[in-house]
C-alpha cells in the first residue's frame, strides 16, 4: 500500500472561505501532483512539483496555490472558495521504475463541496 | 484534440467473458504507456505498464502499436472483481522531467 495520506476525505464548506486541503507521503519521492476529477471525468492536472522550492501550473486554471516547504508536504490552498471549485482533488507522487517509467501513488481523495 | 482518447463505454459483460479496451495517443513522441484501474469513488492504482513487445500479467495483456498510436488492454475470464473504470496513461517526455496524461477512462461493469 502506498504511504500517500490526504485530509480531510470530506469538506463542506460555504462560498468565500479559505481552505487547504493536506497531502503528505512518506516514501522520499521528489515528483508530487495535484489532480481534480468530476465524476465520470478524467483527471485534471491542477500543481505538480519536482522537488522542494519547485511548483508549476498544470493544465486547468484552478484558482488554487501550493507550496513545497519539506519534501513529504504538498499542500494546496484555495483563498476564496466557490462552487464551481466542488471536485474531487487527488494527491499523488511518482517513483521512477526502471528506464523511463514512472509509478503514481495516490492518495485517497478530498472530496470537497462548496456550497 | 486531447492528448489520450478512450471509449467511456461502458462495457457491461458476464462473468467469463474476454473483453477489450483501446486508446490513442495524439503525441507520437510519447515514450511510456500505462493501464491504471479506478474503483468507485476510489483513487487510481496502478495496473499494469505497457511495452513495446507487449506483455503480460495474469489474465490481462496489455499491447502498443507505436505506428498507430494505440495501445490496448485485453481481459480474459472475466471476473466480478474486475469490474472498474480503466484508465490509459501516457507520459511524455518533451522535457527530462516528463508529463502524464490521463484518458477519460472506459468503464467496466462484470455480472454474474
Amino acid at each position: 500500500e502506498a504511504d500517500i495520506y490526504q485530509t480531510p476525505r470530506y469538506l463542506v464548506i460555504g462560498t468565500g472561505k479559505k481552505i487547504t486541503l493536506e497531502c503528505s507521503q512518506t516514501m522520499g519521492h521528489d515528483k508530487m501532483y495535484w489532480y481534480q476529477q468530476d465524476p465520470g471525468m478524467e483527471l485534471h492536472l491542477i500543481h505538480y512539483s519536482y522537488g522542494v522550492n519547485s511548483t508549476e501550473k498544470g493544465d486547468l486554471s484552478s484558482e488554487s496555490t501550493v507550496s513545497r516547504i519539506r519534501t513529504e508536504h504538498f499542500p494546496l490552498t484555495l483563498e476564496s472558495a466557490r462552487p464551481s471549485h466542488t471536485s474531487q482533488y487527488l494527491c499523488a507522487s511518482s517513483e521512477r521504475l526502471q528506464g523511463t517509467n514512472e509509478k503514481l501513488f495516490f492518495g485517497s481523495g478530498t472530496q470537497l463541496s462548496v456550497l | 484534440r486531447k492528448e489520450v482518447e478512450q471509449d467511456p463505454g461502458p462495457f457491461n459483460v458476464p462473468e467469463g467473458a474476454t473483453v477489450a479496451f483501446n486508446c490513442t495517443y495524439s503525441n507520437s513522441a510519447s515514450q511510456s504507456f500505462f493501464w491504471y484501474r479506478q474503483d468507485c469513488r476510489k483513487e487510481p492504482k496502478l495496473l499494469m505498464s505497457v511495452y513495446s513487445s507487449g506483455n503480460e500479467d495474469g489474465r490481462f495483456t496489455a499491447q502498443l502499436n507505436r505506428a498507430s498510436q494505440y495501445i490496448s488492454l485485453l481481459i480474459r475470464d472475466s471476473k466480478l472483481s474486475d469490474s472498474a473504470t480503466y484508465l490509459c496513461v501516457v507520459l511524455d517526455r518533451g522535457s527530462t522531467l516528463g508529463r502524464l496524461y490521463f484518458g477519460r477512462g472506459t468503464q467496466l461493469t462484470v455480472w454474474p
